[in-house]
């Protein structure tokens, strides 16, 4: 089992349809991140969470809503999303604080969303 | 803002042969360089990572070295196995990111072993 799980693995739903993306890490890190990767597009950054705080939200449109209920936990929440929107979606953890050291960050799988 | 390169884009050899891949980034205050590995359809898997006040890191056959000053991070790998056929991206963490470290990614080296 990989230290990072993400559920599920594929979803397709149409535009009007509430669904939720879920990561879980099992690693012990303080920090937790979505990013998005479309093709042919470097991975981007969409949401950081430190310590179950939300410190970062890269102008990422409303309709994408994450939640943080713990440190072991990050769920991304999505509604009326649009075709552009499809995309792999993954979730990473590290060990992050305030030290000049950088920790690992480990990722994982993935959810390949299609807006249909 | 940062920018991250990844030259070639893709790059294909027969197996056996030794390669490097390269990583280029415009700002040099970076806490640490991580290098991944991703195949088709799947999520990320760390490869090497970095800090900034090191010069390199070996593991197995892979080994990477960072040039802060210059901006620069090479990726070698050797005796090459059609197993290591994947995509290979590096990312960089900024001192300007704080205390959440996220990582700036480049569009990352489709490499690709023939038998």
């Amino acid at each position: 089992e990989t230290g990072v799980t993400q559920t599920p693995r594929h979803l397709v739903m149409g535009m009007t349809n509430k669904k939720s993306l879920k990561c879980e890490q099992h690693l012990g890190h303080n920090a937790m991140y979505w990013y998005k990767q479309s093709a042919k597009k470097p991975l981007e950054l969409m949401f950081v969470y430190s310590l179950e705080e939300r410190v970062e939200n890269n102008s990422v449109p409303s309709r994408f809503s994450p939640e943080c209920p713990n440190s072991s936990h990050l769920f991304l929440h999505l509604h009326t999303l649009q075709p552009e929107d499809s995309a792999l979606y993954l979730c990473a953890s590290s060990q992050d604080g305030s030290g000049p050291a950088g920790t690992e960050a480990f990722f994982g799988q993935g959810t390949r969303l299609t807006v249909v | 803002k940062q920018e991250v390169t990844q030259i070639p884009a893709a790059l294909s050899v027969p197996e056996g042969e030794n390669l490097v891949l390269n990583c280029s980034f415009t700002d040099s205050a970076i806490y640490n360089l991580q290098w991944f590995r991703q195949d088709p359809g799947k999520g990320l898997t760390s490869l090497l990572l970095i800090q900034s006040s090191q010069r390199e890191q070996t593991s197995g056959r892979l080994n990477a070295s960072l040039d802060k000053s210059s901006g620069r991070s090479t990726l070698y790998i050797a005796a090459s196995q059609p197993g290591d056929s994947a995509t290979y991206l590096c990312a960089v963490v900024e001192v300007s990111s704080g205390s959440a470290r996220q990582l700036t990614f480049g569009s990352g080296t489709q490499l690709t072993v023939l038998p």
